[in-house]
């Protein structure tokens, strides 16, 4: 599994964009890069996953560069209920085998009023 | 939006009784898999499971744990005699077979204190 990197913490107003970087320099040819949510006593939840270039869908933005070394993260204009502990994963996706998802420390976001 | 269903939300138990921690994955998933989350700590993966049997687990998974899924739906983790180094948050996850746009779906957690 690709070794992930990610700030441990970050602070943001109310309204604002956060872009969250996360570095993955030996990313393999079949790994995927996935963003999971943890609000406080719950579990992870899904937010997005891609390959390559950008991914958008109702909840956030992911951009992937063309090495696919690093991918960030975009939160449009976060409101308080954002802050949470935002994790990095890259791997295989579900159909390639059944690699279980391996959690680092993750991104501790604090928005603030 | 389907759910996982952990039982029970909060669990406190003497050191060295035994715990069942129960979990309804998705009804379409066949990939289960238990994680544990000490208090202020990452996420941990402890076992996955598929066809009946366990297909990977860590070495935190040691002789003391196990895992069962009895009928068609249910899901579950036993640890034996328990210590107090197992309470933490225990989450229930699971995935479907093919590659999936929602990655895995976790539960809510069984929060285990052991006193």
């Amino acid at each position: 599994l690709a070794k992930t990197t990610q700030p441990i913490s970050m602070d943001s107003y109310e309204g604002q964009e956060v872009n969250i970087t996360c570095s993955h320099n030996n990313i393999a040819t079949n790994d995927y890069i996935t963003w999971y949510q943890q609000f406080p006593s719950q579990g992870p939840r899904f937010i997005i996953q891609g390959y390559k270039t950008k991914v958008t869908n109702e909840v956030a933005s992911l951009f992937i560069p063309a090495d696919r070394k690093s991918s960030t993260l975009s939160l449009p204009r976060v409101s308080l209920s954002d802050t949470a502990v935002y994790y990095c994963l890259v791997g295989e996706t579900l159909n390639s085998g059944n690699t279980p998802l391996v959690f680092g420390k993750g991104t501790r976001l604090s928005v603030i009023a | 939006e389907p759910e996982v269903t952990q039982t029970p939300s909060h669990q406190v138990t003497q050191m060295g009784q035994e715990v069942i921690l129960r979990c309804v994955p998705i009804s379409n998933h066949l990939y289960f898999y238990w994680y544990r989350q000490i208090l202020g700590q990452k996420v941990e993966f402890l076992v996955s499971f598929y066809n009946n049997e366990i297909s990977e687990k860590s070495e935190i998974f040691d002789d003391q744990f196990s895992v069962e899924r009895p009928d068609g739906s249910n899901f579950t983790l036993k640890i034996r005699s328990t210590k107090l180094e197992d309470s933490a948050m225990y989450f229930c996850a699971s995935s479907g077979p093919t590659r999936s746009n929602y990655g895995y779906t976790f539960g809510s957690g069984t929060r285990l204190t052991v006193v």
